[in-house]
Order: C-alpha cells, then sequence, then structure tokens
C-alpha cells in the first residue's frame, strides 16, 4: 500500500529564511504527488500538484517543488518565507491508476516576524 | 473555491448515539470522499464514493457508514459516537479518479466533539 512520510513535524523559521520541507512515498508504479497548505482555521488549498513532463513544479505563493524519482521523494521549498506562510502544509500521493488520494501526517510551520 | 459545503459545520454529540455529516457538492464531479483530521496522523481517508452508490473504505473506516444516492451529496455516518471520533472531518470531491489531471478539493470542515 502507498504511504506518505513528511518527517518534518514543526519547522520554525525566522521572515526571509529559506524553506525545505521534506516529503518522500512508497509506491514503485506512476504517481501523482500534491502539496497542500491549511492556514489557520481554513481548510486545504492546493499548493501545487506534479503529474507528468518537468520534474521541478511551480506553484502559488512562490513555492515550488522537485520530484526525485530515483528518491521517491518531492519536497518542497521557498527560498524566503514570510509571516504569512504561518501554516500546516500536506504532502500527498495519488497512484495514477487509483481513485484514492493518501496524506502525509502535516508539517507545521511557524514563522517568527 | 469548489462548491462544496459540509453540514453541520460544527456538532457536540453524546456517546452512543448516531451522528450524519453530509457533504453536498454543485460542480458534479463524480469522486467523493471523507477525510478526518487529527494532531500528528494528517488526514486519514475514512470512505470514498467513485458514482452514485458506489462506495470503498479508506485508511479508518471502522465504525463509519456512507451512502451516496445522488451525485451532489454524500453522507458520513457514525453508527454509534465514540470519543476517539472527536475530529475535525473534511469532505473532499475531484473531477476524475484516474489517470493524469485530478485535483482533490476540500469542503470547510466539521468540527465534532463527543462528550
Amino acid at each position: 500500500a502507498q504511504s506518505v512520510s513528511q518527517h518534518n513535524h514543526h519547522v520554525i523559521l525566522s521572515e526571509a529564511a529559506s524553506l525545505e520541507l521534506g516529503c518522500n512515498y512508497s509506491y514503485g508504479g506512476t504517481v501523482n504527488l500534491f502539496w497542500y497548505v491549511q492556514y489557520p482555521g481554513q481548510h486545504l488549498q492546493l499548493l501545487l500538484k506534479y503529474f507528468s513532463g518537468d520534474p521541478l513544479v511551480k506553484g502559488i505563493k512562490g513555492f515550488e517543488a522537485e520530484f526525485i524519482k530515483s528518491k521517491f521523494s518531492f519536497n518542497l521549498r521557498k527560498p524566503s518565507v514570510q509571516w504569512s506562510d504561518t501554516a500546516e502544509y500536506f504532502c500527498a500521493v495519488k497512484d495514477s491508476s487509483a481513485s484514492k488520494i493518501i496524506f502525509g501526517s502535516g508539517t507545521r510551520l511557524s514563522i517568527r516576524p | 473555491d469548489a462548491g462544496i459545503t459540509q453540514s453541520p459545520r460544527h456538532k457536540v454529540t453524546e456517546t452512543g448515539t448516531p451522528v450524519t455529516l453530509r457533504c453536498h457538492q454543485t460542480e458534479n464531479h463524480r469522486y467523493m470522499y471523507w477525510y478526518r483530521q487529527d494532531p500528528g496522523h494528517g488526514l486519514r481517508l475514512i470512505h470514498y464514493s467513485y458514482g452514485v452508490k458506489d462506495t470503498d473504505k479508506g485508511e479508518v473506516s471502522d465504525g463509519y457508514s456512507v451512502s451516496r444516492s445522488k451525485t451532489e451529496d454524500f453522507l458520513l455516518t457514525l453508527e454509534s459516537a465514540t470519543s476517539s471520533q472527536t475530529s475535525v472531518y473534511f469532505c473532499a470531491i475531484s473531477d476524475r479518479g484516474t489517470g493524469a489531471g485530478n485535483t482533490i478539493y476540500f469542503g470547510e470542515g466539521s468540527w465534532l466533539t463527543v462528550v
């Protein structure tokens, strides 16, 4: 069965610091990959997604993620974070032949102003 | 935002009582999902539906049942609520369940407290 691991449970950064959140999945076939963000008190919103093509994916709000198939990874990056990026971030994977999407346990990001 | 409405948004119920959460969509999407969100566990799939009257279990289906009699409505029922089912429940929809192009959209959540 496929699974998603987010090893960083809570990350604390200062404004303008660079961000990288790890995401690893376990599935040997073709996958679709997602990053979602959940701001405090709100529902999940899509940040970016990868289906095929260029493994470097650009998302909203300056976020990007790189799919490295050999490492089963899809890490989220942002060169300079802002206080408004304080949120919980979820990585998700979908087997391209299935209808379920499985989420990681999330990484809480706190930004010090 | 996708047209997804969850009701009720907040509910407090007693242990042992049945509870039904409703998810209504206006997007005519084929696939609908129920997730629960708990600290340290992220989102876990309870049940999902791939069409009217077509449903399947997710990771944490025990104690829950679902029904989908119309494309737009997906009901989640806690047959006999327990304190371990205190959680935030999110409904989600997607337009295609297989192949490329699938994106899942979330409702605003239903906060359920079982006392």
